[in-house]
Parts: C-alpha cells; structure tokens; sequence
C-alpha cells in the first residue's frame, strides 16, 4: 500500500522561508517522481515542480522559478519542497503527487503566511 | 503556462450523466495523450480517476470515462451518484517536464 504522508502544518511570516517534507512508503521511492501542487483557498490546483529521485534532478514551473527548491533523499525515501520569499499569497495546502499521473497524494499541509 | 479551461460547475440527477470539458491548446492537451482527471472531495486530497486520457486506475468505476478531441478533453460521470458530487480537475502534460492543471469544476448531484 503506497503511502505519501507529509509533515505538519506551519505559520510562517512574510519573507521568510519554508520547508515541507513527503515520506514514501509501500514502493519504490526512486522509480517514481514526486510534484509538489498547492491549493490555496478555495481556490484551484496548482502545479509546482518535481524531482527524478534516481537522478535528484529537479524542474519547476515558471512561476515559481528562484523561490522553489525540491530536493529529495533517496535513503529515507523522503521529498522535500522548500519556498522562499513567502508571502501572503502563498498561504495554501501543499500536497506532494507520485508519478507522471499523481497516481497517489500526501494529505496535504497547510502554510499559512501572516505577520 | 496557462490552466486549462473548465466550465465552474455541472450538474445532473441521480442516474444521469455530466460531461466537464478541459481545454487547452496544442502544446498541453493537444499536443500529448496525458491528460488526467482528479476528483476532490471538501478538506480531502485529490484522487486519480482517469490517466493517459481514457484508463481507469484500479478500483475506479467504470461509470468514470475520459476521452479527447483536439485540444479538449472530456470526462463523462455516467449513472450519477450522491457520492460523485465533488470537484473534479483536469491535468496535462506540457512538455519539457511540466503540467498543467484545469481551473476546476464542481459537480452537483440534484
């Protein structure tokens, strides 16, 4: 049973910085990608970057490009996703996805970013 | 990169079908067979329901189908159900390791 669970939820002031983790278990960690998406409320998805655990290369969307950094650690079989620069308009629920079909989802964390 | 266009909402009666549309243009949607459909319940994480644009993951019903034309796909919810009234998004490869999201529908079952 493949389990993506993530770390707790965080309340982080503007300009600062931060790191959410996504713990695989039940699969293969390195055969799969891992995105990061965030929702933000009520509000729709939105596709943040991924990493190629095997390879530990990582890609991001455009919009988030120089403020995103996902990294990964194939021996804990863990993803992280760490934002920068944070401003209100980050606060969302963050979930990691598996794959190249987000076949499975963590249950999400929400950051919240306010003075 | 833009998100897909979904209609807001769609609804139907119990045992009814609704259709979401999600278009794109030729460098998502049209332009790959990776178009994948989520449903998300309120306070829940999204669910896999349709990938490669028309398969089902294990354990999805069959009542679930994708398809596309062009630069548009569609997922048809067929025997409405109370429990299929949620949100559902679409999703697209974009090229050069990137996705795409829909902009969301939410589907009332009557």
């Amino acid at each position: 049973q493949v389990q993506l669970v993530q770390s707790g939820a965080e309340v982080k002031k503007p300009g600062s910085s931060v790191k959410v983790s996504c713990k695989a278990s039940g699969g293969t960690f390195s055969s799969y990608t891992i995105s990061w998406v965030r929702q933000a409320p009520g509000q729709g998805l939105e596709w943040m970057g991924r990493i190629i655990p095997i390879l530990g290369i990582a890609n991001y969307a455009q919009k988030f490009q120089g403020r995103v950094t996902i990294t990964a650690d194939k021996s804990t079989s863990t993803a992280y996703m760490e934002l920068s620069s944070l401003r209100s308009e980050d606060t969302a629920v963050y979930y990691c996805a598996r794959g190249n079909e987000f076949d499975y989802w963590g249950q999400g964390t929400l950051v919240t970013v306010s003075s | 990169q833009s998100a897909l266009t979904q209609p807001p909402s769609a609804s139907g009666s119990p045992g009814q079908s609704v259709t979401i549309s999600c278009t794109g243009t030729s460098s998502d949607v049209g332009g790959y067979n990776y178009v994948s459909w989520y449903q998300q319940h309120p306070g829940k994480a999204p669910k896999l329901m349709i990938y490669e644009v028309s398969k089902r993951p294990s354990g999805v019903p069959d009542r679930f189908s994708g398809s596309k034309s062009g630069n548009t796909a569609s997922l048809t919810v067929s025997g409405l159900q109370a429990e299929d009234e949620a949100d559902y998004y679409c999703s697209s490869y974009a090229g050069s390791s990137n996705y795409v999201f829909g902009t969301g529908t939410k589907v009332t079952v009557l």
